[in-house]
């Protein structure tokens, strides 16, 4: 185990709602990244936090959004829920920000919406 | 920008099969190149890694050589087992440059994955 969890596992929401998921980092880990991964697909980038501030972004609408904790916690926020927003969402706690850091992985939450 | 493309799937397979699952990629820069496996219920595990041209990554029995001419990242296994049946992932990461808070940040870059099969 990575010592990433997260939660809830499993999560139905309905289009157009709002939705908050929760990662506890790895102790001792500063930098939280979260992914989408579409049933079938491999997971895709949504954005990464480092010391309690947004560090990188990937190709994700402004409803997604962020936050991280003191304790480096991270929560992913999800506003007007969409049809294709259902998918695994992934989070990743590192030692650092930097390309080469190692990612632990937590066993996502799936949210499937309606 | 930078894609990963992985052999179609599913592969099925019997013990003690020889397995290669192909992989390349597309990059501006210089990437560092990983194998991720995901069982079934169960978050990305890092498989191996290589982060220059000619490493090879190896970890339980599975290796992959970073060749940079054919720009692939093959990962082969001489022996498969049950335990193995997992999807496996392919992904690159690159230097992304300094974000607004003056730090570098990296992201990994998945291929689509491919769902291996073993029977006994």
């Amino acid at each position: 185990e990575t010592g990433v969890t997260q939660s809830p596992t499993h999560l139905i929401k309905t289009r157009g709602q709002q939705v908050t998921l929760r990662c506890s980092s790895q102790s001792g880990h500063n930098t939280v990244s979260w992914y989408q991964q579409a049933l079938g697909q491999g997971p895709q980038f949504i954005f990464q936090y480092y010391r309690e501030e947004e560090n990188g972004r990937g190709n994700f609408p402004p409803r997604f959004s962020g936050l991280q904790f003191p304790n480096y916690s991270s929560e992913l926020n999800v506003n007007a829920l969409e049809l294709d927003d259902s998918a695994l969402y992934l989070c990743a706690s590192s030692l650092g920000p930097a390309t080469n850091e190692k990612l632990f992985f937590g066993s996502g939450t799936q949210l499937s919406v309606l | 920008g930078d894609s990963v493309t992985q052999m179609e799937g599913p592969v099925t397979l019997s013990e003690e099969a020889f397995l290669t699952i192909n992989c390349t990629y597309t990059a501006t820069g210089y990437p560092s190149l990983f194998w991720y496996v995901q069982y079934p219920g169960e978050g990305l595990q890092l498989l191996l890694k290589a982060t220059k041209a000619d490493d090879k990554g190896s970890n339980k029995g599975f290796e992959a050589t970073y060749r940079k001419e054919t720009t692939s990242f093959h990962l082969e296994k001489g022996s498969v087992q049950v335990s193995d049946s997992a999807v496996y992932f392919c992904a690159l990461s690159c230097y992304r440059g300094e974000y607004a808070g003056g730090t570098s940040y990296g992201k990994l870059t998945f291929g689509q994955g491919t769902i291996l099969t073993v029977h006994p």
